[in-house]
């Protein structure tokens, strides 16, 4: 089955610095991705839809110039998250859909700790 | 605009009781529906999923859910609870269109007892 690899799997930042999470589609040509943030006991919420080769498009309240998404290849995704601060620490997960069904292939989450 | 809602945030049942999770969907166009498990700090297992064949769908782990309609319910139910159930659900809502986002509903813990 369709499978997207996800890394980190986790990683501690020191605040200030930048971290970039990657998300691969190893099966499939993922057209679109979808990056989610999930803070503690809390549900997922959609940060950004980026289809390949385009500008990523963000939801509202989401900083575009914090939250760096490159979705360069119709296989390979990115998320930097520049000058991270403590309240950037959360749980993002990464999730790619093709252009002919409706369906989504989620990655297995960064835990992003910044202190 | 699409939403989910899923009533309450904590279910406690027993080792062997029903499993309920309720699931209200809010949809302009006609929905599809999905039903994720979550366990601690890990990502997300697909349970089934709805998109508009039959009304009852059956998934994995001995889980399944029916769309209604009329009641814009995709309620999930399993007839017998395992310990190893015990994690978190999300009931998501998307448009029939490929490259739309899922919408997420916030969750049930549910909890089992021995």
């Amino acid at each position: 089955g369709a499978v997207v690899s996800q890394h980190p799997s986790r990683v501690i930042c020191k605040s200030g610095t930048s971290v970039k999470i990657e998300c691969r589609s190893l099966d499939f040509q993922a057209t679109t991705m979808f990056w989610y943030r999930q803070f503690p006991k809390q549900s997922l919420m959609l940060m950004a839809t980026s289809n390949e080769g385009s500008k990523a498009t963000y939801e509202q309240g989401v900083e575009k110039d914090k939250f760096l998404i490159n979705h360069a290849s119709l296989t390979l995704s990115t998320l930097t998250v520049t000058s991270a601060h403590p309240e950037d620490s959360s749980f993002y997960i990464c999730s790619a859909s093709t252009s002919d069904i409706v369906g989504y292939t989620f990655g297995s989450g960064t835990r992003l700790t910044v202190v | 605009a699409q939403s989910v809602t899923q009533l309450g945030s904590h279910v406690s049942v027993s080792e062997g009781a029903l499993v309920l999770l309720r699931c209200n969907y809010s949809s302009s166009v006609p929905p599809y529906l999905f039903w994720y498990v979550q366990y601690p700090n890990q990502g997300l297992q697909l349970l089934l999923k709805y998109t508009s064949a039959a009304t009852l769908v059956k998934g994995i782990n001995g889980f399944e859910a029916e769309f209604k309609k009329s009641e814009t319910s995709f309620h999930l139910t399993k007839p017998s609870a395992h310990m190893s159930d015990a994690a978190e659900y999300f009931c998501a809502v998307t448009a029939n269109q490929a490259g739309t986002a899922l919408i997420f509903g916030k969750g049930t813990t549910l909890s089992v007892s021995s």
